[in-house]
């Protein structure tokens, strides 16, 4: 059964560096094609892909975040990390790890429970 | 970058008629590259479709996809009282990545 589990702070300030974990299971980074990405969703509106990392070690970040976002794996530790610099309130929102489909990466197979952030001082 | 509009952005139906949700791109989408989700208050979205027309693992066959080039859609045939949510369209291309619609609401009439 694969399974994502996202942590982190439910709450950070205004320039402060967000970091989150996803831990998973059921299946492994290291196994050709297999992928993870993070998508986030601000509290009433809609989903917002932000990176993914691939099991070779590739790296792909969204256009409009690529400059506060780093993306890296523990394979050894089944987790895929996220850090986000500069964090403003309109970073506000439940943040989700989730599997990309395997074989077409077109589309995101298992999603964990997600983790709500919020940005205030 | 492909903007997904979807529509109509409230959906009101009556369990057992057939809903059908409309998604469209603002470039062509090769029709693999296209999927669907069901999201409940307070649940991550669960995977409907994929590849425009591919049900997911486990989604029963009342949940069926078509369309390409830039319009997809979504259709439920018999709306299950546990159908009532919100739907997304998603896409699969180059920077971004993947993008998303706005959703569409389907609630009880």
């Amino acid at each position: 059964q694969v399974t994502l589990r996202e942590s982190g702070p439910a709450l950070v300030k205004p320039t402060q560096t967000l970091t989150l974990t996803c831990t998973f299971s059921g299946f492994s980074l290291s196994t050709s094609g297999m992928c993870v990405s993070w998508i986030r969703q601000p509290p009433g509106k809609a989903l917002e892909w932000l990176a993914r990392i691939d099991w070779d070690g590739d790296k792909f970040y969204s256009t409009s975040l690529k400059t506060r976002l780093t993306i890296s794996k523990d394979t050894s530790k089944n987790q895929v990390v996220l850090t986000m610099t500069n964090m403003d309130p309109v970073d506000t929102a439940t943040y989700y790890c989730a599997r990309v489909l395997v074989g077409g990466r077109t589309a995101f197979d298992i999603w964990g429970q997600g983790t709500m952030v919020s940005v205030s001082s | 970058e492909i903007v997904l509009t979807q529509s109509p952005g409230t959906l009101s139906l009556s369990p057992g008629e057939r809903a059908t949700l409309s998604c469209r791109a603002s470039q062509s989408v090769s029709s693999s590259y296209l999927a669907w989700y069901q999201q409940k208050p307070g649940q991550a979205p669960r995977l409907l479709i994929y590849g425009a027309s591919s049900r997911a693992t486990g989604i029963p066959d009342r949940f069926s996809g078509s369309g390409s080039g830039t319009d997809f859609t979504l259709t439920i045939s018999r709306l299950e009282p546990e159908d009532f949510a919100v739907y997304y369209c998603q896409q699969y291309g180059n920077s971004p990545l993947y993008t998303f619609g706005q959703g569409t609401k389907l609630e009880i009439k």
